[in-house]
């Protein structure tokens, strides 16, 4: 089992440009949630979903749209990136919402400059 | 909304000593989870807590949950060099699936 694989490693960016970060999950897992960890900080919850075909908003969803067509795949689309979106992004899964921990992936570092 | 706060927020100590952390959440929580992200690296769940006043044990960690359900702690003994890194706290707020995650603590180890 690979877990959470998320794509690219690393990002630059030109401000106003568009990108899709990618998240995967072989694990069967209903939940799945992205964050962003800015340098020195915790972890701020984008957007989460409960299943295939239901998304909803976190903290901090502003700039960001996700989808979910498959239990497998949770892409975060950035549009018009802006130098605030620099960060580090997270994509994680769990088997059940309540109670259940957080599988991460190893992480997207995005930088728009 | 739920906050979640840490402390403290940087904390080093001689390898050997040993080290604290605290979690205080300002809404009653359903349970606690603990993650450690060493630098560089993503977050790894460590344990879960769900009853008032449990406590658990893994190795030179315990991990407690306050009777109020409002806060927590993790304590390392004797600190080894493998425990470098930061340890968050994250909780529910009952019914809610969204897990809002502390502040950190980043901890150093002085060899």
């Amino acid at each position: 089992n690979a877990g959470v694989t998320q794509t690219p490693k690393f990002r630059i960016l030109k401000i106003g440009q568009s990108m899709t970060l990618q998240c995967t999950q072989d694990m069967n897992h209903n939940y799945m949630y992205w964050y962003r960890q800015d340098p020195g900080m915790g972890l701020k919850l984008i957007y989460y979903s409960v299943g295939a075909g239901i998304t909803d908003k976190g903290e901090v969803p502003n700039g960001y749209n996700v989808s979910r067509s498959t239990t497998e795949d949770f892409p975060l689309r950035l549009e018009l990136a802006a130098p605030s979106q620099t960060s580090v992004y997270f994509c994680a899964s769990s088997r059940t919402g309540l109670n259940s921990p957080l599988h991460f992936g190893n992480g997207t570092r995005l930088t728009v400059t | 909304g739920q906050q979640v706060m840490q402390i403290p927020q940087y904390q080093h100590v001689q390898e050997g000593e040993d080290f604290t952390t605290y979690c205080n959440s300002s809404t009653t929580l359903s349970n606690i989870q603990w993650y450690k992200q060493r630098p560089g690296g993503h977050p790894v769940f460590l344990i879960q807590l769900v009853k008032s006043g449990e406590v658990k044990k893994q190795k030179r960690l315990t991990f407690q949950f306050g009777e109020a359900k409002k806060n927590s702690s993790l304590h390392i003994t004797a600190t080894q060099t493998t425990d470098v890194g930061t340890y968050f706290c994250a909780g529910n707020n009952f019914g809610n699936e969204k897990l809002t995650f502390g502040t950190g603590t980043r901890l150093t180890i002085i060899p």
